[in-house]
């Protein structure tokens, strides 16, 4: 089974908030990331949060983690059209390798 | 400065062709990354190398594939025969140093393997 789970789809109106959940698996992480890739590129890191802190924020992003239920979420505020992406999740079990998720498609509907 | 760099952007071959795929990482970069997703799964782990050599190289599939990272510049990564199985998109990531330094992604390689 998926280290990492997070829902593969959500839909959201410009203007409202969208919050991407995820789980990890390994307790272990020294950070948590949260990746976008649009149409066409590559995969560019959105923002990250160290294991021993409980959010993050940053400009319209805010990162909660929950290191006991080991649940990630990423909460996007006014979401824009330039928001629609897929997003991934990705935990670093050791110091080098990345462990992501499905990916999480979004879609910011006028 | 310029990205890490993928060629080809996309790929289609038949059952039992051989193709190479090549990722350019950042200068100045030792490590270099290789990743997978197929299908709309999750992007999973290939190899790493530093510089030249092979770090770990446990999440190759299988030894139809090869990596190679000569001179510890641009890496190649050859699928040989490839197999349905293989079609996907294989991303090459480059870091400065290990230990949380961030991976900065090329645009992937999308193979079709038919």
């Amino acid at each position: 089974g998926e280290d990492v789970e997070q829902s593969l789809f959500l839909s959201v109106r410009e203007g409202d908030s969208s919050v991407i959940n995820c789980t990890y698996t390994d307790s272990s992480s020294t950070y948590l990331y949260w990746y976008k890739q649009e149409p066409g590129a590559g995969l560019q890191l959105l923002t990250y949060i160290f294991s021993n802190m409980d959010m993050k924020q940053d400009q319209r992003l805010t990162v909660l983690l929950n290191k006991k239920d080991k649940h990630l979420s990423l909460r996007i505020a006014d979401t824009q059209t330039g928001d629609s992406a897929i997003y991934f999740c990705a935990e670093n079990p050791n110091d080098y390798k990345l462990s992501f998720g499905a990916g999480t498609t979004v879609t910011v509907r006028a | 400065e310029a990205g890490v760099t993928q060629f080809p952007s996309h790929s289609v071959i038949e059952k039992g062709q051989t193709v190479t795929l090549r990722c350019d990482p950042i200068s100045g970069h030792d490590n270099l990354y290789w990743y997978r997703r197929v299908m709309g799964k999750e992007i999973k782990f290939l190899l790493h190398f530093v510089k030249e050599s092979k770090q770990d190289e446990s999440g190759m599939p299988n030894n139809r594939f090869l990596a190679e990272r000569t001179g510890g510049t641009y890496s190649t990564l050859k699928v040989q025969p490839a197999e349905l199985e293989d079609s996907g998109v294989y991303f090459c990531a480059s870091s400065h140093q290990r230990g949380g330094d961030e991976q900065f992604f090329g645009p992937g390689t999308r193979l079709t393997v038919l």
